[in-house]
């Protein structure tokens, strides 16, 4: 059965800074991963989707690297503003299923 | 991108009634539809799967009697909770694939509140 972890569960930083959100999954056999953004009491915001053959995807501040065999991605925000304060989830699709597993989330907070 | 719509985005209601809740596809024919529940500090937990025009498929421990999912047509999957419990308070979700590469869009969530 996939698992998926996330370190820190919270994170607090002052504005500007750069930060590395950790994810790791415990069967490497995954299809992809997707990172998303949750605000308080909303939905889920897709922010980057990495593919099992791809290394690391990039939108604008933002940067997501995969490493399958040994179960790891981390999402690299780049000088941090309040607007980035949310819950960040990671996601990986695997099994026959194409089942998608979350991890709990980081919880960021950043301080203006 | 694919867009997902939800409704309603909170319900309160009395223990002992039932609540739909309705998950629309805007602009994608999503023949599979996914339903998670999400308890406060918690991650999404899959609850069932949506087939257009066949049954759910349910995780283990997921009552199928008391979380009634339909999915009528290809841009409408619906979830009623039946006979609701303060239990059962939580915040749900619907998805589907983007059909491309497998990425997944979400709704905006319901807060269900059973008092």
């Amino acid at each position: 059965k996939q698992e998926v972890t996330q370190i820190p569960a919270a994170l607090s930083v002052p504005e500007g800074e750069n930060l590395v959100l950790n994810c790791s999954f415990t069967d490497s056999a995954i299809y992809n991963l997707q990172w998303f953004r949750q605000d308080p009491g909303k939905g889920l915001t897709s922010l980057l989707l990495i593919q099992s053959s791809q290394r690391e995807q990039t939108s604008g501040r933002l940067n997501a690297s995969l490493d399958k065999s040994s179960g790891r991605s981390t999402l690299y925000i780049a000088a941090s503003q309040p607007g980035d304060s949310a819950t960040y989830l990671c996601a990986v699709l695997s099994g026959s299923a194409r089942q998608l597993t979350f991890g709990s989330g980081t919880q960021l907070t950043v301080l203006p | 991108g694919a867009v997902v719509s939800q409704h309603p985005s909170r319900v309160i209601c009395k223990s002992g009634t039932s609540v739909k809740i309705e998950c629309r596809s805007l602009d994608f024919q999503a023949t599979t539809m996914f339903w998670y529940r999400q308890f406060p500090k918690q991650s999404l937990m899959l609850m069932a799967t949506s087939n257009e025009g066949s049954k759910a498929t349910y995780e283990q421990g997921v009552e199928k009697d008391k979380f009634l999912i339909n999915h009528a047509s290809l841009t409408l999957s619906t979830l009623t909770v039946t006979s609701a419990h303060p239990e059962d308070s939580s915040f749900y979700i619907c998805s589907h694939g983007t059909g491309n590469n497998y990425g997944y869009t979400f709704g905006s969530g319901t807060r269900l509140t059973v008092v």
